[in-house]
This record gives structure tokens, C-alpha cells and sequence, in this order.
């Protein structure tokens, strides 16, 4: 079962921040939380990860609660292309099988 | 630099035989997963090499196995194909077992198509 739980969909209005929640209650204190998203027929493609601080890169901020059981993935300012499958994964045990949950469907909307 | 590389891009068989999907890593990666993606569902985690070896496998029969190369390279088997393994399946490396942290880089995929 994958460790991390996030909603099926979500829309967003095109221009405006899209937040995407992620709850992962059982997580670890070794635990990285990354973010990936998958647009159609496509090779997933890595957005950001973090341990215990926020994260902020080119593509997306990542904001992680203090008792890093949830976390948010913002996209600042969502274009149509941003429309995607966005999957959390928890990770740090070398040994974990990784687990790809069901991901959230995102629809920006025009 | 070039990304995960998979051939081939396109795999049609039929039920009972047997398909061969390779999967190049990015230079200096030496771990490679590979996924299975069947229509509509999300990624299934079949199995992880890092340096030559296997390291963990999902929950997948036996007839899904691979192996990985001195170069890093791998291939996935799949043997006597039943309809239901068709798929795209998905490879991706990182850098290895001893880094703290890894961002995982995925290939294009090679979709199988079992009639």
C-alpha cells in the first residue's frame, strides 16, 4: 500500500496557484517527501523534494507541516501544460519497494 | 546530457511469447527501477538494480524478471505473455544506493501491446 494519501482531482483556474495537499502520517524522521507528475502517456518527471524544511525551485514551492505528517505542493501560477497526474512518494530505507499511490488528476482550467 | 533511454519504443506480441525491453540509465546513475503502468492505473513498482544486483521486487510473478549490466544498462523479460501485461512499462535510474537523497529520472517507456 503506498504511504501517502492524495486527493483523486483537482482544478485550478489558469494563472492562479494550484495546491496540491499530501497526507503521509506515517512517515519516518529519515523520510524524503518528493513530488513527481506524469502528463499523458509520459515518462514521470521529477518537481521537488524535501526532508523537514519548505522547498522552493524553478517549478514549484513544497511546504511541509512542522510534524511532517502532510504536505503541500504549490504551483505558483498554473499554466494549461501543468495539467497532470501528481503523485507524493515517501522514501528514504534503501531497501523500501517504492510505492506510486494513485496520484491527483489535475485539471487547469482556461 | 542525455536522459534514460528505453527500447523499444513500441512492443507488440502475442499471448505465450516472450518480450525483451531495455532501459539505459543516465551517465553515473547506477541504480535503475523499472514500472508498470497498465492503462488508466498508476505506476507498479516491478523491480530495482543498483550495481549489478537486484535489490527489491514488487509483487509480480516470477515470469518478470531482469537483469542489470557492467555499463548499468538493463533489461526487463517478460515471459509467456498474458493479455493483461500489456502496459507501458517505465524505467528509471538514480544515483545509487549510497546517496541520502534521490530524485528518481524516467525514460519515455516502451508500451507492450499482448493480443
Amino acid at each position: 500500500d503506498a504511504k501517502t494519501t492524495q486527493p483523486p482531482s483537482m482544478d485550478c483556474a489558469e494563472g492562479r496557484a494550484a495546491n496540491l495537499p499530501c497526507n503521509h502520517s506515517t512517515i519516518s524522521g529519515n523520510e524524503y517527501v518528493y513530488w513527481y507528475r506524469q502528463i499523458h502517456s509520459q515518462g514521470p518527471q521529477y518537481i521537488i523534494h524535501g526532508l523537514k524544511n519548505n522547498e522552493t525551485n524553478e517549478m514549484a514551492s513544497l511546504i511541509i507541516t512542522e510534524d511532517r505528517k502532510s504536505s503541500t505542493l504549490i504551483l505558483p501560477h498554473a499554466t494549461l501544460r501543468d495539467t497532470a497526474v501528481y503523485y507524493c512518494i515517501v522514501r528514504y530505507n534503501r531497501d523500501d519497494k517504492i510505492i506510486f499511490g494513485k496520484g491527483t488528476r489535475l485539471h487547469i482550467l482556461p | 546530457e542525455a536522459g534514460v533511454t528505453q527500447s523499444p519504443t513500441h512492443l507488440i506480441k502475442t499471448r505465450g511469447q516472450q518480450a525483451t525491453l531495455r532501459c539505459s540509465p543516465i551517465s553515473g546513475h547506477t541504480s535503475v527501477y523499472w514500472y508498470q503502468q497498465a492503462l488508466g492505473l498508476g505506476l507498479q513498482f516491478l523491480l530495482w538494480y543498483d550495481e549489478g544486483e537486484e535489490r527489491n521486487r514488487g509483487n509480480f510473478p516470477p515470469r518478470f524478471s531482469g537483469r542489470q549490466f557492467p555499463n548499468y544498462s538493463s533489461e526487463l523479460n517478460v515471459n509467456a505473455l498474458e493479455l493483461e501485461d500489456s502496459a507501458l512499462y517505465l524505467c528509471a535510474s538514480d544515483r545509487g544506493l549510497y546517496v541520502t537523497y534521490n530524485e528518481q529520472f524516467f525514460g519515455p517507456g516502451t508500451r507492450l501491446t499482448v493480443l
